[in-house]
């Protein structure tokens, strides 16, 4: 079947504006995780849905940064007023269920503020 | 906090020669798990290692678990150039299923 796709793959915008980052779990995966990836360094958690709640918002950086799903579907990431700082990969991941520690990953999507 | 700490952060190596990569941690993990990510995708499971001790081979490539369920090791033995990436080792973190990553191993392997 389908992997986790997400989109857009590159996201080019200008500081100040606010950015939507998509992302379609493997079809099935109770669990869904947001994570961000700087340039040569490894992921940091952002965000964790057990269907469409999200119980562990711990990591995400701000409250500019905010997440929803839909069902046990997609997930939105949203950046309000971007910052330079925010320019990063941001990865989705996917897993049966939160207990089952196989996630699976989409390419990301690379977010660059000018 | 739960940190892991992976070294050599960078490595770059002639194919054909081994190498070990390091990831330790002051905390104990239930399981830590390794990942290859190469550019522009996002990271691929490799193995993932529960028992304190146990040794895992996949192909050229052998992990282990410290006994104390610290520590991980990843060697590759007779590296290829196909072995190239980000190698990331993981571990989960409280009960949401939430990964801890290392900072990341750069390996380069060249022909």
């Amino acid at each position: 079947g389908a992997g986790v796709s997400q989109s857009p793959s590159n996201k080019v915008t200008e500081k100040g504006k606010d950015v939507e980052l998509r992302c379609d779990p493997i079809s099935g995966h109770t669990a869904l995780y947001w994570y961000r990836q700087r340039l040569g360094q490894g992921l940091e958690f952002l965000i964790y849905f057990q269907g469409n709640s999200a119980p562990d918002k711990s990591g995400l950086p701000s409250d500019r940064f905010s997440a929803e799903r839909t069902g046990e579907s997609v997930s939105t990431l949203t950046i309000q007023r971007t910052q330079q700082e925010d320019s990063a990969v941001y990865l989705c991941a996917s897993s049966r269920s939160r207990i089952y520690y196989e996630q699976y990953f989409g390419p990301g999507t690379r977010l660059t503020v000018t | 906090t739960q940190l892991l700490e992976q070294s050599p952060q960078f490595l770059s190596i002639q194919e054909g020669e081994n190498l070990t990569v390091y990831c330790n941690s002051s905390s104990v993990f239930s399981s830590l798990q390794w990942y290859r990510q190469e550019p522009g995708e996002g990271p691929v499971l490799l193995v993932t290692v529960v028992t304190g001790g146990e040794v895992k081979k996949l192909k050229r490539l052998t992990f282990q678990f410290g006994d104390a369920r610290k520590d991980s090791s990843l060697h590759i033995t007779a590296a290829q150039t196909g072995d190239t990436g980000l190698y990331l080792c993981a571990g989960p973190s409280g009960n949401t299923g939430k990964l801890i990553f290392g900072q990341g191993t750069t390996l380069q392997v060249k022909p």
